[in-house]
């Protein structure tokens, strides 16, 4: 049973306007998020994180945005530039002093020019 | 230079073949993960080692196994490889005290069994 969950595999966005990539999961003991992204090619790059304690995060573009008691989290890119084209990967740690990462399947994303 | 390095990149090997995917870094970090990754899949873990003389399984194990050669090299061995296990294989680093427990990952190894 997904612990995490992306239910959207892909996503188009125009150049210019916000990408929201979206992230729920089902044990209310997860602590900490965060988002990866990934290149063709590539291993994945840490983006973004937030704890629990927290309900929003932002790092220039990129917000991220914590419900806890719908246990859903979002990813919020403005302006969405044709370099964020990837795959955006949403992890959970598990509680203080967690080693495992879960990982989300992914959700590609489009930009387009 | 990459902070982690996986080799090879790329493999092709037949069923019933011992192969072993190597993994260095540089970035001085104690704690190292071996991940695979399957089409339309996250990654899941398949072990992990907080320090030299520290080894863990993961949530896919079977058919693995590791070894951690020195803080800087892990690596990772199919006995015997299974056409199930051709993906993309992931090794990652991280720091105890590191900020928020991110990790680092490597290139990646794409596995595939004949």
């Amino acid at each position: 049973d997904q612990q995490v969950k992306q239910n959207s595999p892909s996503l188009s966005v125009q150049e210019g306007r916000i990408s929201i990539l979206n992230c729920d999961y089902t044990n209310s003991m997860f602590d900490y998020f965060l988002w990866y992204k990934k290149y063709p090619a590539e291993g994945p790059t840490f983006l973004i994180s937030i704890s629990s304690i927290k309900d929003k995060n932002e790092d220039g573009r990129f917000t991220v945005f914590l419900n806890k008691s719908a246990k859903h989290l979002s990813l919020h890119i403005v302006p969405s530039q044709p370099g964020d084209s990837a795959v955006y990967f949403c992890a959970v740690y598990s509680g203080a002093g967690s080693y495992q990462l879960t990982f989300g399947k992914g959700t590609k994303l489009s930009v387009i020019p | 230079d990459a902070d982690v390095t996986q080799t090879p990149r790329n493999r092709i090997t037949k069923t019933g073949k011992r192969i072993m995917l190597e993994c260095s870094q540089t970035k001085g970090h104690d704690r190292m993960y071996w991940y695979r990754q399957d089409p339309g899949l996250g990654l899941r873990l398949i072990y992990y080692s907080f320090d030299v003389k520290d080894i863990n399984k993961g949530e896919i194990s079977d058919g693995y196994s590791v070894s951690r050669q020195a803080q800087a090299k892990f690596s990772l061995s199919l006995e015997s490889a299974i056409p199930n296990q051709t993906a993309l294989y992931f090794c990652a680093t991280s720091e105890p005290s590191g900020n928020l427990n991110e990790q680092f990952f490597g290139p990646g190894t794409r596995l595939t069994v004949l």
